[in-house]
């Protein structure tokens, strides 16, 4: 069965500034790896995700996250955020190879929390 | 492309009674999945369908939980003899035809409250 923990319940950072939201999944087989994002308000969206290849993927609004396999991490990034990056982020996962159709692990959601 | 939608957004009811939510999908999707969320925690994973067939079912969905989705196209999710403890947020995610992966399009939600 598969876990995913996110680190950080709430992550506050003034604009600007760099931030990581951190992502551990838990699993004995391979994954597609997901971060979401939700506004205040409306439904989650998928903000990037990983599926095989490089390593290194990047999403909408300047986000990157960096699968790792030895460490079963998948780290959000930006290395400048704005306020109008205050959300809730939510890291996902779903068992591979296309047999889980849809069939998501999230975890407990980060809100983050950009100060003018 | 108008989205997923949900409704009603938001039902306030009284333990023991019934409630219905009802999603409409992106029209080209053929995927249907429902997700509850409570407070301060991620969603998860209730059914899914794929065209009108209900394909899997989360053990968290109990007897008192029923999904349909007749025509392949809105599904409804219903609530029988409501307790407290189903408050919550009931989202609906659709996906497209040929995806094979968790790339899921989801509505707004449906925040049920039992008191």
């Amino acid at each position: 069965a598969q876990s995913v923990t996110q680190l950080d319940s709430q992550v506050p950072v003034f604009e600007e500034a760099p931030v990581e939201l951190r992502c551990n999944y838990s699993s004995s087989v391979s994954v597609y790896l997901f971060w979401y994002v939700q506004y205040p308000n409306q439904g989650l969206q998928l903000l990037l995700k990983y599926l095989s290849g490089s390593t290194l993927v990047k999403g909408i609004n300047g986000f990157e996250a960096e699968f790792n396999k030895s460490q079963t991490s998948f780290h959000l990034r930006k290395p400048s955020v704005h306020i109008s990056d205050t959300a809730e982020y939510f890291c996902a996962a779903e068992g591979g190879g296309g047999t889980s159709y849809g069939k998501l692990t999230f975890g407990q959601g980060t809100i983050l929390t950009v100060h003018p | 492309d108008t989205g997923v939608s949900q409704d009603p957004r938001h039902k306030i009811t009284k333990r023991g009674q019934n409630v219905t939510f009802r999603c409409d999908p992106i029209s080209e999707h053929n995927r249907l999945y429902w997700y509850r969320q409570t407070l301060g925690q991620g969603p998860e994973f209730l059914t899914y369908f794929q065209n009108e067939a209900q394909l899997e079912k989360s053990r968290l969905l109990s007897d008192r939980f029923s999904a349909e989705r007749p025509k392949g196209s809105f599904s409804t999710l219903e609530i029988q003899r409501t307790e407290q403890g189903d408050s919550a947020m009931y989202l609906c995610a659709s996906s497209r035809r040929d995806s094979l992966t968790g790339e899921l399009f989801f509505g707004e939600g449906s925040r049920l409250t039992v008191l």
